[in-house]
């Protein structure tokens, strides 16, 4: 069965130090991945979105960036934090345009 | 901005009652997906719904789909206290590229 694993759980960090969540999806190949960010009690916000290896979609533009290094890696980076950085991360995956999203755990970001 | 917009914002019930939870979107869409997130968790997919389809059982749940009105409805019938959670519709959009737009959800709480 298929899995996704996402690290690490919470994270606090100061204002203007880098940032690198994870995200890894087992049991499947060449999965659609997302990275959508959720603020305090309200929805969620696609970030970036990859259909390949090397192939990033962003939807925001802001102070974050994305990368697949592998075909079931999907990495989001910053290399300065800012306060509006803060919230809650997840990512998640597909396998095509009829299919549901599985969510990983999500990531607690809060900077400082 | 949101594709998808819940309503009711909160809704509070007593257990065994019915719950149910609407959504509009603006844009044409490919499908309609509900998922559920527990507090501070990662979404579960609940139902997904094609846009030619007009009603969806799961279990204790339905999903009705109008695309002319562009609204779907989420009903829980017989709540549980286990069912208290937060609740989003998301599109998946027919405009080309992989997003699937959330909304803000709705937050049910049931009283057991």
């Amino acid at each position: 069965s298929q899995t996704i694993h996402q690290w690490p759980a919470t994270l606090v960090q100061p204002v203007g130090s880098p940032l690198s969540l994870e995200c890894t999806v087992e049991g499947t190949s060449n999965p659609n991945l997302y990275w959508y960010r959720q603020a305090a009690g309200r929805g969620l916000q696609l970030l970036f979105y990859s259909v390949g290896i090397g192939q990033i979609s962003s939807e925001v533009p802001q102070n974050l960036s994305a990368s697949r290094p592998q075909d079931r890696q999907f990495i989001l980076s910053s290399k300065k934090l800012l306060l509006s950085d803060s919230g809650f991360y997840l990512c998640a995956w597909n396998e095509g345009p009829n299919s549901p999203l599985h969510f990983g755990n999500g990531t607690r970001l809060t900077v400082t | 901005s949101q594709q998808g917009e819940e309503d009711p914002q909160a809704l509070s019930i007593q257990e065994g009652e019915n719950a149910t939870m609407n959504c509009s979107y603006k844009t044409s869409i490919n499908n309609l997906q509900w998922y559920r997130q527990n507090s501070g968790r990662g979404l579960v997919h609940l139902i997904l719904i094609r846009s030619n389809e007009r009603e969806k059982h799961s279990g204790r749940l339905r999903v009705t789909l109008d695309t002319s009105k562009k609204s779907s409805s989420l009903l829980i019938t017989a709540s549980r206290a286990a069912d208290t959670a937060s609740y989003f519709c998301a599109t998946y959009l027919n405009t080309g590229g992989f997003k699937t737009i959330f909304g803000a959800g709705t937050r049910l709480f049931v009283k057991a």
